[in-house]
């Protein structure tokens, strides 16, 4: 699986939008991009996860970028439920029967 | 939706006990998985299975067993408890080779 780079904590205001980057410089053709979170003493969640095209759920939004060097997860609107660490993940699809590989994440804190 | 469960959130055992971590997903999915995850070590992977009855080790297994007799149920068995077994453990699952893994609440196991 490729590396990725995420920023260590960040905060954001309830209510704006929370935009967490993630660098992937080295991911390859077939590896796609995922978002899990984890709230504090809870199992990882699934959020959002792409290849190449943006993506919108009804959690976040994710954003790659055209080189697929870097993407974007949004949250539109955070709520305080919205504190989590953020993981970003490539890997190839196939492997989703693979060991999932978390890395530091951002610590994202909504302030009231 | 997927839901997966585990048997206690929070688990308190003394050393030498035989512990028994359960987990049930309701969407007859194939594979499951037992991890672990303790600060700065991040999840790391004990024992999954690709179906009933089959069983391979992860990464770090000794210590622990596994049970699958029914495709719904992926049982851990901490054969005799230590002290360096407390930690929060976490059973996810996904379908054959999709992407996309699904975690339980997660049980969180002291041992005293």
């Amino acid at each position: 699986d490729a590396k990725t780079t995420q920023p260590p904590s960040m905060d954001c205001a309830e209510g704006r939008a929370a935009n967490l980057p993630c660098n992937h410089s080295t991911i390859s053709g077939n590896e796609y991009v995922y978002w899990y979170r984890q709230i504090h003493s809870q199992g990882p969640q699934y959020i959002i996860h792409g290849l190449k095209n943006n993506e919108t759920n009804e959690m976040a939004s994710l954003i790659i970028t055209e080189d697929r060097k870097s993407s974007t997860l949004i949250l539109p609107h955070a709520t305080l439920r919205d504190t989590a660490v953020y993981y970003c993940i490539v890997r190839v699809a196939s492997q989703g029967a693979q060991k999932l590989v978390f890395g530091q994440g951002t610590r994202l804190t909504i302030n009231p | 939706d997927v839901k997966v469960t585990q048997s206690s959130r929070y688990l308190v055992k003394r050393t030498g006990e035989k512990v028994f971590l359960e987990c049930v997903q309701d969407m007859d999915h194939e594979n499951m998985f037992w991890y672990r995850q303790d600060p700065g070590l991040g999840l790391r992977l004990i024992y999954f299975s690709y179906d009933v009855k089959m069983k391979e080790k992860g990464d770090i297994p000794e210590g622990y067993s596994v049970s699958r007799e029914k495709k719904e149920r992926f049982s851990l068995i901490l054969e005799s408890a230590s002290t360096n077994q407390t930690s929060m453990y976490l059973c996810a699952t996904v379908q054959g080779h999709k992407e996309t893994q699904y975690f339980g609440p997660g049980t969180r196991l002291l041992v005293l």
